[in-house]
């Protein structure tokens, strides 16, 4: 089956680590983005690729980090200098250019203890 | 002014009524329109996706855009209490893909 895989499901963290929250697609979908969302919140845009090796910042990229080296791979690394890390992450791909929809994995609960 | 904006409700309509969900986008290049549905604690589910002018019909469900007032519409005919969940707008910017998220509109239906 076609679709987007988040791992894992939920992870705990201790304030001052590093953390990498892993997505994978194989619906062959050029662009790739993570979203973060905060309890009665709506999604905010946190990194998204287009193509591979490259990436573009979202409106809150401060504290995270990614990489693009595999279409199928987009993985997000929650950086100690995070200061609120503690959210539901989305990863979502789409074909990408017009009027192609974007479809959104399982997502990732972090918290921090 | 934010990006995308919905009213949060939450919007409470009763069981085999239609419910109106709104959302205003403030970005005149962006060009395609989406709604999804998000259940408590899971992810956003597609259910509709506009890409012109007018209306667009799938089942109970008709998304509605009107470019030139920047405004889209989500309708819900026979609403039942499965349906209740968080629906969210979002638009994608052509100039540099961007896919932006309206925060939310709560909807309960009552039984």
């Amino acid at each position: 089956d076609g679709g987007i895989t988040q791992s894992p499901k939920y992870l705990f963290r201790k304030e001052g680590q590093n953390v990498t929250l892993s997505c994978e697609q194989n619906l062959n979908h050029d662009a790739m983005y993570w979203y973060r969302q905060d309890p009665g919140q709506g999604l905010r845009l946190i990194y998204y690729s287009q193509i591979v090796n490259d990436f573009q910042k979202g409106d809150i990229a401060e504290g995270y980090s990614v990489s693009r080296e595999k279409k199928e791979s987009f993985p997000l690394t929650v950086t100690s200098a995070q200061k609120n890390p503690t959210a539901f992450y989305l990863c979502a791909s789409t074909r990408g250019g017009m009027n192609t929809e974007a479809f959104f994995g399982q997502g990732t609960r972090l918290t921090v203890v | 002014q934010k990006e995308v904006e919905q009213n949060s409700g939450p919007l409470s309509v009763p069981e085999g009524a239609i419910a109106s969900l709104n959302c205003t986008y403030s970005d005149r290049g962006s060009q395609s329109f989406f709604w999804y549905r998000q259940y408590s604690g899971k992810s956003p589910e597609l259910i509709m996706s506009i890409y012109s002018n007018g209306d667009k019909e799938d089942g109970r469900f008709t998304a509605q855009l009107n470019k030139a007032s920047q405004y889209v519409s989500l309708l819900i005919r026979d609403s039942q209490p499965s349906d209740s969940a968080t629906y969210l707008c979002a638009a994608r910017r052509n100039r540099d893909d961007k896919i932006i998220f309206g925060k939310g509109t709560r909807l309960h239906i009552l039984p």
